[in-house]
């Protein structure tokens, strides 16, 4: 299975931007890059998700690098419900890398 | 739609007995996962179905877990003669297979302790 690094934690400020890196230097052509995160006491929440170019929705942006060997979620303003834990996941399509493979991801704490 | 549903929300049970937890996905959704999680580590990759069948199990899976999907709709879960390495929250997603990029949608779990 392609791997993710993420930090183990970062802490933000409310109200101003977060940008959270992702390095997948292992990732294939065909893997596209998710981004779920999971509060407290529920279940993981789909984020966002990219393949080649950057992606923007009422959640959040994912800035994708050139090479694809690295990614960036970016909360355009963080807010205390953000507080939450990011995983940053390659989901493949053929057998076996198809499903979703959750790391450690970063444990992000915002600061009132 | 209400989004994926799982039942029951918390179970507790005796060391060796049976349980059994249902979920209930997104109705046009054809794939459905099952995950388990401890605590402070991410979601644990058990099972996934495509309709009613079967593709892929993990192989850290013990014998003594078996899912269904009997009709390609709801799923259950069932964990024969609990040990307490058994407590977790167990996760069920379902996901449409033709939009690779769309997303899970997770149910809320069903917290299973073994006393």
């Amino acid at each position: 299975d392609a791997k993710t690094t993420q930090p183990n934690s970062m802490e933000s400020n409310e109200e101003e931007p977060v940008h959270l890196p992702c390095n997948h230097s292992t990732i294939s052509g065909t893997d596209y890059i998710h981004w779920y995160r999971q509060l407290p006491s529920q279940g993981p929440e789909y984020v966002i998700h990219g393949l080649t170019s950057n992606v923007n929705n009422r959640m959040a942006s994912l800035a994708i690098a050139e090479d694809r060997k690295s990614s960036t979620l970016i909360l355009h303003r963080a807010t205390l419900r953000d507080a939450a834990v990011y995983y940053c996941i390659l989901l493949g399509v053929d057998f076996g890398n198809e499903k979703l493979t959750f790391g450690t991801g970063t444990r992000l704490t915002i600061i009132p | 739609d209400t989004g994926v549903s799982q039942n029951p929300r918390h179970k507790i049970t005796k060391r060796g007995q049976n349980v059994t937890f249902r979920c209930d996905p997104i109705s046009e959704h054809n794939r459905l996962y099952w995950y388990r999680q401890t605590l402070g580590q991410g979601p644990e990759f058990l099972t996934y179905f495509q309709n009613e069948a079967q593709l892929e199990k993990s192989r850290l899976l013990s014998d003594r877990f078996s899912a269904e999907r009997p009709k390609g709709s709801f799923s259950t879960l069932e964990i024969q003669r609990t040990e307490q390495g058994d407590s977790a929250m167990y996760l069920c997603a379902s996901s449409l297979m033709w939009e690779v990029g769309y997303g899970y949608t997770f149910g809320s779990g069903t917290r299973l302790t073994v006393v």
